[in-house]
């Protein structure tokens, strides 16, 4: 059974950084891509970017570029969100989410239960 | 890539039927069968209803069924259900090879 399970959540101050995780099973993990999606409260849901199944190469939506880094770690089956330069807009729930086939088809099946990242002073 | 179109809300009483309709341009929905759509109750996470327009995901009910005119994509919900009461998002592969979200429609099951 497929699972992705999200790191708990984390409390910055503005201007710092933060490092979530998003450790999967259940699968072969180089064979599917991951997807990042957040909610900030209230709101709905963004697409920050995805990182591809065999090479790992992610692919951000615009917005993020320079703000967000996602990697993959294959030996431990794990993905990861880089955030940096907090501020208050960035307080949401942010989900990984597993790709199956071509990311450019959006199917997305399987999805972890969320991190909370609360930015305040 | 603005996010594309959705109501805000929409409501139905059980038995009944429901359409969510999802707007965007030629870059988007407009240019690509690749529209997926989600279900959201709260504090969960979203949940695939369909991918590339039409296909169910196995284990998915096929009181839920979507399409496509031009640069709209639609979600039919058919006899509503009580637990179909949560928020709908649909999403769309971009000519940017990104991915844009609808900003969500409710739904509430009078």
């Amino acid at each position: 059974q497929v699972h992705l399970v999200q790191s708990p959540p984390e409390m910055r101050g503005p201007g710092a950084s933060v490092k979530l995780s998003c450790k999967t099973s259940g699968y072969t993990f180089i064979n599917y891509g991951v997807t990042w999606v957040r909610q900030a409260p209230g709101q709905g849901l963004e697409w920050m970017g995805w990182v591809g199944a065999h090479n790992g190469d992610p692919n951000y939506a615009q917005k993020f570029q320079g703000k967000v880094t996602m990697t993959t770690d294959p030996s431990t089956t794990t993905a990861f969100l880089d955030l940096r330069g907090l501020t208050s807009d960035d307080t949401a729930v942010y989900f990984c989410a597993r790709i199956v086939g071509p990311p450019n088809r959006g199917r997305v099946d399987s999805w972890g239960q969320g991190t909370l990242v609360i930015v305040s002073s | 890539q603005s996010a594309l179109t959705q109501a805000a809300s929409v409501s139905g009483s059980p038995g009944q039927s429901i359409t969510i309709s999802c707007t965007g341009t030629s870059s988007d929905i407009g240019g690509y069968d690749f529209v997926s759509w989600y279900q959201q109750h709260p504090g969960k996470a979203p949940k695939l209803l369909i991918y590339e327009v039409t296909n169910r995901p196995s284990g998915i009910s096929n009181r839920f069924s979507g399409s496509k005119s031009g640069s709209t994509a639609s979600l039919t919900i058919s006899g509503l259900l009580a637990e179909d009461e949560a928020d709908y998002y649909c999403s769309s592969y971009t000519s940017r090879n990104t991915w844009v979200f609808g900003g969500g429609t409710e739904l509430t099951v009078l």
